[in-house]
């Protein structure tokens, strides 16, 4: 069946690098999501991208959409202790889901001041 | 604000009871989903439904019914608790069309059995 796979599992990195978190789909995707959950809390929309090739961005955060519409990444610059949570990619699921998304694994970021 | 509601953040029960969450949205979504998180596993849908009465199965029904009867409201129900179920819940809920629309998240239910 479809997957989504996102890595890496974990990030720790130190108050001031850049962090990165991939997706990769076994399918084409129509468009991709990405969300932000916080320690202890439920997850939160980003973004989502639609069109193959698409970059946005939101402050520090740049979401990707690569050119076959199968992978995406998300790039934080200059990580704070705020950017600290787990981000999922999410992508339509299959045959007619009527909305219902493939959650990728998640990559937990933290950030050491 | 979209707001997704859900009935308990910890809920305690014993294996063998049957026990039910309670989701509620108040943005007239049509769409419904029951999510299980579980560590290193990320975000699993248990059922989803697109409308009052239809349910459609997800990743892992297995062990699980749902309940649709007003469109604001969708029930996870648990027929016979067992230890394995003991896990984080989220309820979710989104527009309906022909494209993929952000999924709003409630709060979760932690879910112990014991």
């Amino acid at each position: 069946g479809q997957q989504v796979m996102q890595i890496p599992q974990y990030q720790h990195v130190q108050e001031g690098e850049d962090f990165t978190t991939y997706c990769n789909s076994s399918t084409t995707l129509s468009n991709i999501q990405w969300y932000k959950q916080r320690p202890g809390g439920h997850p939160v929309f980003l973004i989502q991208l639609v069109k193959s090739g698409e970059v946005k961005k939101q402050k520090r955060l740049t979401f990707q959409f690569g050119e076959a519409k199968k992978n995406s990444s998300l790039h934080i610059t200059a990580t704070q202790t705020t950017d600290v949570g787990t981000y999922f990619c999410a992508g339509p699921g299959g045959g007619g889901s009527q909305g219902n998304l493939i959650f990728g694994k998640g990559t937990k970021l933290s950030v050491k001041p | 604000d979209v707001k997704v509601t859900q009935s308990s953040r910890y809920l305690v029960k014993r294996t063998g009871e049957k026990v039910f969450l309670e989701c509620v949205q108040d943005m007239d979504h049509e769409n419904m989903f029951w999510y299980r998180q579980d560590p290193g596993l990320g975000l699993r849908l248990i059922y989803f439904s697109y409308d009052v009465k239809m349910k459609e199965k997800g990743d892992i029904p297995e062990g699980y019914s749902v309940s649709r009867e007003k469109k604001e409201r969708f029930s996870l129900i648990l027929e016979s608790a067992s230890t394995n179920q003991t896990s984080m819940y989220l309820c979710a809920s989104s527009l309906f069309g022909t494209g993929t629309y952000e999924q709003y998240f409630g709060p979760g239910t932690r879910l112990t059995v014991t």
